[in-house]
């Protein structure tokens, strides 16, 4: 069974377009995570949702929002894509008591 | 302002030899500190953690040292293997979330 799942794994679009990533955890962890590795592999974190509540907002244009319908699924929304925005996107989410990160697989999105 | 450093991007050392990864930081004091590997093309995947108050930590082939005067911990592994290539990150907790570093790239050859 896939601890954190993310769909789509792919996802080509043209700029100026609105996407939706899907996370899912079934480790009934409490907090999840929004991550972006650039093409220089630097991960780094975007957002983070602790019961359904936001808890971190990092400098992140706000053409991002994440989307919290419940405690075990955190979709990233990205509304008028840019260039800048072509990364891999990685979910994650942690028990909270350590903050040990457990990773879906990622989805690389690029935009042209 | 909170850094984390890995001073190597690559490592490229022979199989069965001793690999060192070195995490440095500041501006921090954590209470622990992690280790992940990454594949390509994969989500890193978490390795081991090491308290505040543990000055080294054992799973099989690895270790890690925590020095909160230096700041800095070391990641190792023994005997290492082809199959031990990838991509080693440390992390720190900062505001409620966790913070990681660049990574380093090892590469081991047989």
């Amino acid at each position: 069974d896939t601890a954190v799942s993310q769909t789509p794994k792919y996802l080509v679009t043209q700029m100026g377009n609105d996407k939706s990533i899907k996370c899912e955890q079934n480790l009934g962890h409490d907090t999840m995570y929004w991550y972006k590795q650039d093409s220089k592999k630097f991960l780094k974190i975007m957002f983070s949702y602790n019961n359904k509540e936001l808890i971190i907002n990092e400098t992140v244009p706000n053409r991002f929002s994440p989307k919290s319908p419940d405690k075990a699924h955190l979709n990233l929304h990205i509304n008028s894509l840019e260039l800048g925005d072509s990364a891999v996107y990685f979910c994650a989410s942690s028990p909270g008591h350590t903050n040990t990160q457990y990773f879906g697989p990622g989805t690389r999105l690029t935009v042209l | 302002s909170q850094k984390i450093e890995q001073n190597s991007e690559a490592l490229n050392i022979q199989e069965g030899k001793t690999a060192t990864l070195t995490c440095n930081y500041t501006n921090y004091s954590p209470a622990y500190l992690q280790w992940y590997r990454q594949d390509p093309g994969r989500g890193p995947v978490f390795l081991l953690l090491i308290r505040e108050n543990e000055k080294e930590k054992r799973k099989e082939r690895l270790k890690v040292t925590f020095d909160t005067t230096l700041k800095q911990s070391l990641f190792h592994i023994t005997a290492s293997q082809p199959a031990d290539s990838a991509t080693y990150l440390c992390a720190l907790e900062g505001n409620n979330d966790m913070r990681f570093g660049a990574g380093t790239r090892l590469t081991v050859k047989p």
